[in-house]
């Protein structure tokens, strides 16, 4: 089945730094999503992204849906010890397909 | 609160035991799903019922049978577990506009532990 490569695996920063992570693919991506998972809970969705180039921004969270649309970033600025948890990248791939997920970039902030 | 609830959130259990997990959404949404997250925190997805039809069964063993009495809730019966069912299940709803896939909302997750 469709993947998508999701790096890095894993970050450590100092609180204040910004963070970007990214998501690849192979092939061409409808719409991509980005979710924050906490310990012991659900999925939540951050950002949607519909078109290619959009740049779409949800407090200190910004995304971008590539041109190629096989890629999306995350940006996340001046990090907070609350940014910690996974973030996870998904997508739906052209046509009526299920979505798929990255396998995420477990994000540490250092105090 | 409008939401996507799983019960239980916790489930410890025998292998050789049957058991069930309920899902319910309040958004008011037509399409739900299940998906399996293993420890390396992978998310893959199981089932997924429009209107109550099953649309999408990925390949899963058939101890695993779900059942959507109406569009707002998924339930998710498992026969005869083994300990490779250990992982966390968590159940999503979406709304399926033209045909298409949306943005899903998660529940919080059924953490299920077979001895």
């Amino acid at each position: 089945g469709q993947q998508l490569n999701q790096s890095p695996q894993s970050m450590f920063i100092q609180e204040g730094e910004d963070v970007s992570m990214n998501c690849t693919s192979s092939s061409i991506f409808n719409t991509w999503l980005w979710y924050k998972q906490d310990p012991g809970e659900g999925p939540v969705l951050l950002i949607a992204l519909y078109k290619a180039g959009e740049l779409t921004s949800n407090g200190r969270l910004t995304a971008q849906f590539g041109i190629t649309r096989k890629d999306s970033f995350l940006n996340i600025s001046a990090s907070i010890p609350s940014d910690v948890g996974i973030y996870f990248c998904a997508g739906f791939p052209s046509g009526n397909t299920p979505l798929v997920f990255g396998k995420g970039t477990r994000l540490s902030v250092i105090a | 609160d409008t939401a996507v609830s799983q019960t239980p959130k916790y489930l410890v259990t025998q292998m050789g035991n049957d058991k069930s997990i309920k899902c319910e959404q309040n958004l008011g949404h037509d399409t739900m799903y299940w998906y399996k997250q293993d420890s390396k925190k992978f998310l893959k997805i199981m089932f997924s019922y429009n209107n109550k039809e099953l649309i999408i069964n990925e390949t899963v063993p058939n101890r695993f049978s779900p059942k959507s009495p109406d569009k707002a809730h998924l339930n998710l019966h498992i026969n005869s577990l083994e300990l490779g069912d250990s992982a966390v299940y968590f159940c999503a709803s979406s709304r399926r506009l033209a045909g298409r896939y949306n943005e899903q909302f998660f529940g919080p997750g059924t953490r299920l532990t077979v001895l």
